[in-house]
């Protein structure tokens, strides 16, 4: 049960782009099309962004879109705004349970 | 409008039990699987453990298991998390999560503290 690898920190302008990785094995995020995203603002719960790798719930803008190739899964955030400053945490189901990154601290510059 | 809201935590000695409670509202707490995801203070988003709808499978973090126990009440629509022989390392902000796309709703944590 070890965590997802994702970048400690990541940063962008307003506008701009940005792509956050989240490296598993092929025993969650290589086997399982069951990748999420959640954003978590400072004091605040989670909330998801991503599901199933790229599916977006209802209320989450465009901007946000997930993808996977192998055992990597990406977030991309375009057209950055300054409310997307927050914590970013991936999660893939691993058969039996869940793991999650490590977190990823997303600055807008 | 689907609601969780998580109860139960405080301050605790190592060695000592607490008993976590996630009241649901909202939507058919019987059909979903409810997963328990723990945040140390200033850490990241660690799974606790899960159970399905009806309670007959659960699952655990390895660093939980044999510790904790997690169950439900499907009548009164209520998740619960005993956490017994406590330690240090459990200190944390314990959500209850639904589970459909992704966690898809989370309550707003209950703190857990262990020390002595």
């Amino acid at each position: 049960q070890s965590a997802l690898t994702q970048p400690r920190s990541v940063s962008g302008s307003p506008g701009q782009s940005v792509a956050i990785s989240c490296t598993g094995t092929s025993s969650d995020v290589g086997a399982y099309n069951y990748v999420s995203w959640y954003q978590q603002h400072p004091g605040k719960a989670p909330e998801v962004m991503i599901y199933d790798v790229s599916k977006r719930p209802s209320g989450v803008p465009d901007r946000f879109s997930g993808s996977k190739s192998g055992n990597t899964a990406s977030l991309t955030i375009s057209g950055l705004q300054a409310e997307d400053e927050a914590d970013y945490y991936c999660c893939s189901y691993a058969g039996t349970h869940l793991v999650f990154g490590g977190g990823t601290k997303l600055t807008v510059l | 409008e689907v609601h969780l809201v998580e109860s139960g935590g405080g301050s605790v000695q190592p060695g000592g039990s607490l008993r976590l409670s996630c009241a649901a509202s909202g939507f058919s707490f019987n059909n979903y699987r409810m997963h328990w995801v723990r945040q140390a203070p200033g850490k990241g988003l660690v799974w606790v453990s899960l159970i399905n709808s009806d309670g007959s499978i659960t699952n655990y973090a390895d660093s939980v298991k044999g510790r904790f126990t997690i169950s439900r009440d499907n009548a009164n629509n209520r998740l619960f998390l005993q956490m017994n022989s406590l330690r240090a390392e459990d200190t944390a902000v314990y959500y209850c999560a639904r589970d459909q796309d992704g966690l898809g709703y989370w309550g707003q944590g209950t703190l857990v503290t262990v020390s002595s």
